[in-house]
């Protein structure tokens, strides 16, 4: 079965340091992957995704990731972060032969951001 | 173009009743997926709907159903609640079309006392 890794439960960053959010996979192929972003009371929002290609995907908001095969990670960067970026960050998979249906997401427990001012 | 809209966005019950939660996708999309948000395990996928047909079920027990309509709004429906049933429920639209965007609703708050 597959099933994600995010090693961290909880992050503290000053505003304007660089962030590095991990995220470690179990799956038998590439899967499908993505990172959502939920702020409290709120649902998910998609920060960004990668099917295949480039293994650097840039996303919203500043956001980008790094796919490595080699140590199944997919890595959530932002240079400089912002107090709005406050926030818990989801690392999610799905089966890359969802072909023409819709994917089934396997989330990871995420990680909770807090930004000092 | 609205977004996803889920109602209630908050529900209090007592446990043996049964609850049904509504989704309503963006225009156009014809995929729903509904999944349950708990502090101890997480984000778990609970099933998709597409074309008023179920298409992917996750591992939840026959109390927890779901259907879709022809305008494509779903519902899910959980029968005998339990405390554990107290969960965030997010349902997502997509175009269900293989690699499209799952875009979430803000989700539903139920509370089983």
């Amino acid at each position: 079965a597959q099933s994600v890794t995010q090693p961290d439960i909880h992050i503290t960053v000053s505003e304007g340091a660089s962030l590095e959010l991990r995220c470690n996979y179990s799956y038998g192929a590439t899967p499908y992957l993505f990172w959502y972003v939920q702020s409290p009371g709120q649902g998910l929002q998609l920060l960004l995704k990668y099917f295949s290609g480039d293994t650097l995907v840039q996303g919203i908001k500043g956001f980008e990731a790094e796919f490595k095969r080699s140590q199944s990670s997919f890595n959530l960067r932002k240079p400089s972060v912002h107090w709005s970026d406050a926030a818990e960050y989801f690392c999610a998979v799905a089966p890359s032969y969802s072909g023409a249906g819709s994917y089934q997401l396997t989330f990871g427990k995420g990680t909770k951001l807090s930004v000092i001012p | 173009k609205a977004g996803v809209t889920q109602t209630p966005r908050y529900l209090i019950k007592t446990r043996g009743q049964q609850v049904t939660l509504s989704c309503s996708p963006i225009s156009g999309h014809r995929s729903v997926s509904w999944y349950q948000q708990t502090p101890g395990q997480g984000l778990q996928f609970l099933f998709e709907y597409f074309s008023e047909t179920q298409r992917n079920k996750g591992n939840f027990p026959g109390r927890f159903s779901g259907r879709q309509f022809s305008n494509s709004r779903s519902e899910m429906n959980v029968s005998t609640l339990e405390l554990g049933d107290s969960a965030l429920y997010l349902c997502a639209s997509s175009l269900g079309q293989g690699r499209d965007e799952q875009y979430f609703g803000p989700g539903t708050r139920l509370t089983v006392t």
